[in-house]
């Protein structure tokens, strides 16, 4: 079945080091990528999706990489802070045969101050 | 515009109950999505719904079912409760089926 792979499931940098979490899914139908961060008891929060047309998309600070080829797709988040501290979700989404949503295991982000 | 709400936010079972959770989607938001999410497996999915019509479903046993109501409210069940069921049950909605998802706050399913 689908499956979205995520590594590491946990990271601990320095504050203002970079961080990078790395996903590879299985379906080669997904054409949506979002990534979530969740802070402890609180709902995931979308920070920042890319679509397969495109390769490369960047938010200030976080910026997402997609290669359908290798069916690789990675989050880089530079000048770390603590409140960067949370769980990070990337997740793969495709449209054959109805709509779903795959999420991997998640990282554990800690930044040390 | 108010958010996701789901109900209840909390539940207690015991083994071989059933529950139903309710999902209140953002006004004008008519794809809906649920998760169970565990320590250990992360977010998994379940079924999601788009104007009515389940449009897909994850690898869960038949106790779990869905609906979603004409006004795009949904609610999930699952039967014959198992300890493995204790769980965050999150909702999402989005505008449409490729629109960014929202989260609610989840209820916290716990099996006795």
């Amino acid at each position: 079945g689908e499956n979205v792979e995520q590594h590491p499931s946990t990271l601990s940098v320095q504050e203002g080091d970079s961080a990078v979490i790395k996903c590879t899914y299985s379906d080669s139908a997904s054409n949506y990528f979002p990534w979530y961060k969740q802070e402890l008891g609180k709902r995931p929060q979308l920070i920042i999706d890319i679509r397969s047309n495109v390769g490369e998309k960047k938010d200030q600070r976080i910026a997402v990489t997609l290669n359908k080829t290798a069916k690789h797709f990675s989050l880089h988040i530079t000048e770390t802070q603590p409140e960067d501290s949370a769980v990070y979700f990337c997740a793969a989404r495709s449209d054959t045969g109805g709509f779903k949503t795959i999420f991997g295991a998640g990282t554990r982000l800690f930044v040390k101050a | 515009k108010a958010g996701v709400t789901q109900t209840p936010r909390y539940l207690i079972k015991t083994r071989g109950q059933q529950v139903t959770l309710s999902c209140s989607p953002i006004s004008g938001h008519r794809s809906v999505s649920w998760y169970q999410q565990t320590p250990g497996q992360g977010l998994q999915f379940l079924f999601e719904y788009f104007s009515e019509t389940q449009r897909n479903k994850g690898n869960f046993p038949g106790r779990f079912s869905g609906r979603q109501f004409s006004n795009s409210r949904s609610e999930m069940n699952v039967s014959t409760l198992e300890l493995g069921d204790s769980a965050l049950y999150l909702c999402a909605s989005s505008l449409e089926l490729y629109n960014e998802q929202f989260f609610g706050p989840g209820t916290r399913l716990t099996v006795l």
